[in-house]
């Protein structure tokens, strides 16, 4: 079936740095792909919007300045928190699925922690 | 907007079945989909249905769609203590470019 890897799993950094996200579709090429975020014991909550070689759609309320959003390829989207600050710490999430109707396939996710 | 909405809590005895509940509010969702989170894990695609479909079964689970009631159930047969996780309901909202809006999960305790 389709795999979405991605990459870090867990991240412990200081306040100020700026953080790299890979999500990865392994076996398929997607041309959209979507970023979440989780609170704790919290709903997912759509970021983003990834678009392959095109400007991503961000939801309203989310910094694109905060969040950027690189979809280079048709196998990989990148999101860095950029001078990260503890308010970011959260669980971040992607997904991505094949053509047409198929249904989303979520990356494992990222814990962000910011000092 | 789609608003999706499921009860938080539910705890069941090993080798119940369990039944999870989710509503949600826009008529033209395409799809609707259970997801299961481990702590600490990602999103496993447990099932989705077709909004043109009642029901569809897949070996334990069971799910149950009525679209005139926009209510949509998921039933585990034979619950096991590794089914204890938290369970997601999404829709896909009709004109999406495929992303999905949430309920906030139901946790789901398995007492052996």
């Amino acid at each position: 079936g389709a795999v979405v890897s991605q990459h870090p799993s867990w991240v412990i950094c200081k306040s100020g740095t700026s953080v790299k996200i890979e999500c990865r579709s392994l076996d398929f090429q997607a041309t959209t792909m979507f970023w979440y975020r989780q609170f704790p014991k919290q709903s997912l909550m759509l970021m983003a919007t990834s678009n392959e070689g095109s400007k991503a759609t961000y939801e309203q309320g989310v910094e694109k300045d905060k969040f950027l959003i690189n979809h280079a390829s048709l196998t990989l989207s990148t999101l860095t928190v950029t001078s990260a600050h503890p308010e970011d710490s959260s669980f971040y999430i992607c997904s991505a699925s094949p053509e047409g109707d198929q249904p989303q396939h979520f990356g494992d996710g990222t814990r962000l922690s910011i000092l | 907007g789609e608003d999706v909405e499921q009860s938080l809590f539910l705890s069941v005895r090993e080798g119940d079945s369990s039944v999870i509940n989710c509503t949600y509010t826009d008529s033209s969702s395409t799809y609707l989909y259970w997801y299961k989170q481990e702590p600490g894990a990602g999103l496993q695609l447990l099932t989705y249905i077709f909004s043109n479909m009642d029901m569809k079964q897949d070996q334990r689970l069971t799910v149950l769609l009525n679209k005139k009631d926009k209510h949509l159930s998921l039933r585990i047969a034979d619950t096991q203590t590794g089914d204890s996780a938290i369970y997601f309901c999404a829709a896909r909202p009709g004109g999406s470019q495929g992303n999905l809006i949430f309920g906030k999960g139901t946790k789901l305790s398995v007492k052996p």
